[in-house]
């Protein structure tokens, strides 16, 4: 059975930096194939996909946060980080964390999400 | 355009027949997949690989594509379908695109 689950802040202020862990089971991260992303929805708006880490280390970012972002990974623990600089208020969201198999490409399972918000 | 794009709210009278769309360029080389979202819920993947359909998703929902546009079809909507619909697609560099979202209302 596939989890994954999201920790964090909840409350972080303008200009810190973010980080936030996938705890994941049910899958390996070392397995060809298997990737982690990070998936934001802030209040009342669409998903934005942010980052994916593959199982070979390949990283990809969303091109127009590729410079606050970085996504890692420990295989050993089962765990990605995501890392966001320099917050911002309009950063606040519900972030995600979902597996993808390649090749289908799809957001097959998802965490519950962790609600963070920016705010002085 | 690099986007995809969907139309913000949809309705559908209870039984009824709707089809959701995804327009964008890059769904001439890419499957777009489709994700059912309720309030204070995570996504739910409804369709992917263009049509396939997972275990456990009922067979009244569907989904095709021609050209440009991915579609996804609810045969005899339910009250339970009311929700917020998803298209994502990806580009050769492995980046992805979420549509801005569809509400779809079942009246």
């Amino acid at each position: 059975q596939v989890t994954l689950r999201e920790s964090g802040p909840a409350l972080v202020k303008p200009t810190q930096t973010l980080t936030l862990t996938c705890t994941f089971s049910g899958f390996s991260l070392s397995i060809s194939g298997m990737c982690v992303t990070w998936i934001r929805q802030s209040p009342g708006k669409a998903l934005e996909w942010l980052a994916r880490i593959d199982w070979d280390g390949e990283e990809h970012y969303n091109i127009f946060l590729k410079s606050r972002l970085t996504i890692s990974k420990d295989t050993s623990r089962n765990q990605v980080v995501l890392t966001m600089t320099n917050m911002d208020p309009d950063d606040t969201a519900t972030y995600y964390c979902a597996q993808l198999v390649v090749p289908s490409y799809t957001f097959d399972y998802w965490g519950q999400g962790i609600l963070v918000t920016v705010s002085s | 355009s690099s986007e995809l794009t969907q139309n913000p709210a949809v309705s559908v009278t209870l039984g009824q027949t709707v089809t959701i769309t995804c327009q964008g360029d890059r769904l001439r080389s890419y499957h777009a997949s489709w994700y059912q979202q309720k309030p204070g819920q995570a996504p739910l993947l409804v369709i992917h690989a263009k049509t396939n359909r997972p275990s456990g998703i009922p067979d009244r929902f569907s989904g095709s594509t021609s050209g440009y546009t991915a579609s996804l079809t609810i045969t005899g909507a339910q009250a339970e379908d009311e929700a917020d619909y998803y298209c994502v697609s990806r580009d050769s560099s492995g980046n992805h695109l979420f549509g801005g979202g569809t509400k779809l209302t079942v009246l």
